[in-house]
């Protein structure tokens, strides 16, 4: 069955230290997406892709960046992380921009 | 800015009740609207998605309308069940690059 799953599940690093989440997707779909959940603020999207090669911020991109080179995965870097980037985050899918979104499990990071 | 509202934020019920969680939003130019579930730790897992030219989508006890104009929708759970406890989150899909905006969900909690 096709799948999206995400690594590591936990994390738990330093301020200042880089980090990169991965996401992988079998159901072959062009759009991929990065979110972030925090309490009181709902899900909030960090950055998207429409497909490979194609990346775009979103309302929550500053101190994330994500690059596209294949169909199947789309890691999230922290370059420098910092404290206020603790939350859990999920990577979602779709095969249309306006279809359904398929939801990975999530990654809780704790940046201490 | 879109912005989605749910509410209320917590119900608990007790088994075999009908219920009702409702979800709003500011902007009524939508192209549609999904509702998800979300389990203690777990991802999002989609329950329907209502097209903005819908007024309602059926999935066996889950029944969602849609009031695009009046920037309302419900999601109705017939005799509910222990198995319906999680968090039921509102997410609208808008804008130019057709993103989705998540409420902050309603925590259900049907007891026995």
């Amino acid at each position: 069955d096709a799948e999206i799953t995400q690594s590591p599940r936990h994390k738990i690093t330093e301020t200042g230290r880089q980090v990169t989440l991965a996401c992988h997707q079998t159901w072959n779909h062009n759009n991929m997406f990065w979110y972030r959940q925090d309490l009181g603020h709902g899900l909030r999207l960090i950055h998207y892709s429409y497909g490979v090669h194609d990346t775009n911020k979103g309302e929550v991109s500053d101190g994330y960046s994500v690059s596209r080179s294949n169909t199947e995965d789309l890691p999230l870097t922290l370059e420098s992380a910092a404290s206020s980037q603790t939350s859990v985050y999920f990577c979602a899918s779709s095969g249309r921009p306006l279809d359904t979104q398929y939801f990975g499990p999530g990654t809780r990071l704790t940046v201490l | 800015k879109q912005e989605v509202t749910q509410i209320p934020a917590a119900l608990s019920v007790p088994e075999g009740e009908n219920l009702v969680l409702n979800c709003s939003f500011t902007d009524s130019a939508i192209y549609n609207l999904q509702w998800f579930r979300q389990d203690p730790g777990k991802g999002l897992t989609s329950l329907l998605l209502i097209q903005s030219s819908q007024r309602e989508q059926t999935s066996g006890r889950l029944n969602a309308s849609l009031d695009k104009s009046s920037g309302r929708s419900t999601l109705y759970i017939a005799a509910s069940q222990p198995g319906d406890s999680a968090t039921y989150l509102c997410a609208v899909r808008s804008g130019t690059a057709s993103k989705l905006t998540f409420g902050t969900g309603t925590r259900l909690q049907v007891t026995l």
